[in-house]
């Protein structure tokens, strides 16, 4: 049981340039998320899913697109990459609530993180 | 909108002391509540959450933490800090259906 899994683990770009981060879990989890985090900024939402085929903006969407194809894959897109992107990427899942009735509020069980810098 | 405030982005104790690391929310509804670790170069872990059973929740490694509903607070507290307790600690807040809201995270330096 590998948990969450992110690929890749650290990217340098150029600026302009696209690239896909992939996020994987095996939990059967029904939730996924993207997450960047910079330095005294804490985590913010990106992008995030409910499900497969299924996706919504949280609190940073601009210059990003997500994909989710497959229930256990999540995929941000960088289409043209700017400086203000570089961060550290973070992908997390999480069951949906009808499944722990006792835990109305799953927690999120997070990835090791991609470090994407664009020069 | 929901927001999470961690007072101090670094706090500086003594191994063996007490560690308080502060976390307020703002929400009139008491909303969920988690504190996850982040050791370096890894995600982020979960310590501990609230869901209104108890006011006050036991964690992972000897943290533990109290809701104080007229606070609005959920700080986090160890009896005896560990060298293997520094880490980065993030207080988070639910909003809406299953989003979490971070505060900005507190760096918790343990010195021998």
């Amino acid at each position: 049981n590998a948990g969450v899994t992110q690929t890749p683990k650290f990217r340098v770009l150029k600026t302009g340039q696209s690239m896909t981060l992939l996020c994987a879990q095996d939990m059967n989890h029904e939730y996924m998320y993207w997450y960047r985090q910079d330095p005294g900024m804490g985590l913010r939402l990106i992008h995030y899913s409910v499900g497969e085929g299924t996706t919504a903006k949280g609190e940073v969407p601009d210059g990003y697109n997500v994909s989710r194809l497959k229930k256990q894959n999540f995929l941000l897109g960088l289409e043209s990459a700017a400086p203000s992107q570089t961060s550290v990427y973070f992908c997390a899942s999480s069951h949906y609530p009808g499944d722990q009735p006792r835990s109305p509020y799953n927690e999120q069980f997070f990835g090791p993180g991609t470090r994407l810098t664009v020069l | 909108a929901q927001s999470v405030t961690q007072l101090g982005s670094h706090v500086s104790v003594s191994e063996g002391a007490l560690v308080l690391l502060r976390c307020n929310y703002s929400s009139s509804v008491p909303p969920y509540l988690f504190w996850y670790v982040q050791y370096p170069n890894q995600g982020l872990q979960l310590l501990l959450k609230y869901t209104s059973a108890a006011t006050l929740v036991k964690g992972i490694n000897g943290f533990e933490a109290e809701f104080k509903k007229s606070e609005t607070s959920f700080h986090l507290t160890k009896p005896s800090a560990h060298m293997s307790d520094a880490a980065e600690y993030f207080c988070a807040a639910s909003e809406g259906f299953q989003k979490l809201v971070f505060g900005t995270g507190t760096r918790l330096l343990v010195s021998p």
